[in-house]
């Protein structure tokens, strides 16, 4: 079974452009979480969908991040403009929806961010 | 609210020498335990959980026990080998409303293991 799918793995950007992130979750999985991971910081959580919906957006700043899930399978988190303070690791996980396995979330291997 | 405090790192240890990550945890009732670890250039992947107070999780050798009497969740081997090394995340669930779970992450703690 393939895993989570991100990319790209990396981006260096330079301050005030765009940059985009993309994320493929298990098959079959429908909810999907995006996470801000500091330097040697946890998992911060951004926005959490169910299928095309995002239930849970409270934590994800909206003035220059959003995201979809248009189709309720693929997402893309976009960040416009950058700052410097943006550099960090973006996940991707998700989890499946059937019951005995909702709390396990799997993790792609994230896109390390550099704002120059 | 809710908080997870994991041990700094880095912790470094020769092989086969026995392993102790601690975790402590602030959350109200019986939240779910986790140990997430993420080895170099990869993404988290779940190593081992318990749901209920004095469940014992178990995996690769790993091992930590929920005690709720202590708010506790601490990680244990044995005998580490190199392999080991890697970055290990506690984590916590809350009591789920409207079934949502919603990881609440330590810091993390590197392991370094030298042969």
């Amino acid at each position: 079974e393939a895993g989570v799918v991100q990319s790209p793995r990396y981006k260096i950007i330079e301050k005030k452009q765009p940059v985009a992130f993309w994320c493929n979750p298990i098959s079959g999985h429908n909810t999907l979480y995006w996470y801000l991971q500091n330097l040697g910081q946890g998992p911060e959580l951004l926005i959490r969908y169910e299928n095309e919906e995002a239930v849970d957006d409270s934590q994800l700043p909206k003035d220059r991040f959003s995201a979809e899930r248009l189709k309720g399978v693929d997402s893309t988190l976009k960040i416009q403009p950058a700052e410097l303070g943006d550099s960090a690791v973006y996940l991707c996980a998700s989890s499946p929806s059937y019951s005995g396995d909702q709390e396990t979330q799997y993790f792609g291997p994230g896109t390390r961010l550099l704002v120059l | 609210g809710d908080s997870v405090t994991q041990m700094e790192g880095p912790v470094t240890l020769s092989e086969e020498a026995f392993l102790t990550i601690n975790c402590t945890y602030t959350a109200t009732g019986y939240p779910s335990l986790f140990w997430y670890v993420q080895y170099p250039g990869e993404g988290l992947q779940l190593l081992l959980k318990a749901t209920k107070a004095d469940d014992k999780g178990s995996n690769k050798g790993f091992e930590a026990t929920y005690r709720k009497e202590t708010t506790s969740f601490h990680l244990e081997k044995g005998s580490v080998q190199v392999s080991d090394s890697a970055v290990y995340f506690c984590a916590l669930i809350p009591i789920p409303t409207s079934g949502t779970y919603k990881y609440i992450f330590g810091t993390g703690t590197r392991l370094k293991v030298l042969a």
